[in-house]
């Protein structure tokens, strides 16, 4: 069954430097996969999706995510972080089998600090 | 704005209570997700309709219920409600299947009381 493993629970960064989120993704074939972003008080907005076209993936906001298969990783960066990039982050993959629904990784709360 | 509208936002009840959210999904789709995110569950899949018919079906309680109408609004019933159904609810929705990712809304936030 797919799973992701999102591999921190919080990550801090300072304002300009870069952000690397960890997924890690348990699948029996190369899945669909995407990252979604939560704001505070705020709904789910889709950031990036991988649907074994390119293996590089470029999103919203500057951020990107690289399919590694060797690795089973689907990390997620931005090169320089923004004070409004402090969010949640979720790491999810949809769950094969004709069942219609999304596997969501525990997410990632990342703090920018100026 | 998303295009997938929930209501009410915020809804503040007391226990044994019933209520009901209500979602519109975007313009076109035909599937409706309905998603719990608490604390120590974190998200979690309660239930898919498309055009009208459930399609799936996940950790959702007998107290939970749902439908989706003719127009493909969806509304979530929750009865009985404790202090544990405190949490906010997400819908989505979907053109095709879940391999596309989904379009969410803002959520409603259900305070138990």
């Amino acid at each position: 069954a797919q799973s992701v493993t999102q591999l921190d629970s919080h990550v801090s960064v300072s304002e300009g430097t870069p952000v690397l989120l960890r997924c890690n993704y348990s699948s029996s074939y190369s899945p669909s996969l995407f990252w979604y972003v939560q704001h505070p008080n705020k709904g789910l907005q889709l950031l990036l999706k991988y649907t074994s076209a390119a293996t590089l993936v470029k999103g919203i906001n500057g951020f990107e995510a690289e399919f590694k298969k060797s690795e089973t990783s689907f990390h997620l960066t931005k090169p320089s972080a923004h004070m409004s990039d402090a969010a949640e982050y979720f790491c999810v993959v949809p769950l094969s089998g004709g069942y219609n629904k999304l596997i969501f990784g525990a997410g990632t709360r990342l703090a920018v600090h100026p | 704005d998303s295009g997938v509208t929930q209501t009410p936002k915020h809804l503040i009840t007391a226990t044994g209570q019933r209520v009901t959210l209500r979602c519109s999904p975007r313009s076109g789709d035909l599937s409706v997700y309905w998603y719990q995110q608490s604390l120590d569950q974190g998200l979690q899949f309660l239930i898919q309709y498309y055009n009208g018919e459930e399609r799936a079906k996940g950790n959702i309680l007998e107290r939970f219920s749902a439908q989706q109408f003719p127009d493909l609004h969806s509304e979530l019933n929750l009865s009985s409600l404790e202090l544990g159904d405190s949490a906010l609810y997400f819908c989505a929705s979907s053109a095709s299947g879940a391999d596309y990712g989904y379009t969410f809304g803002s959520g409603t936030r259900l305070t138990v009381v």
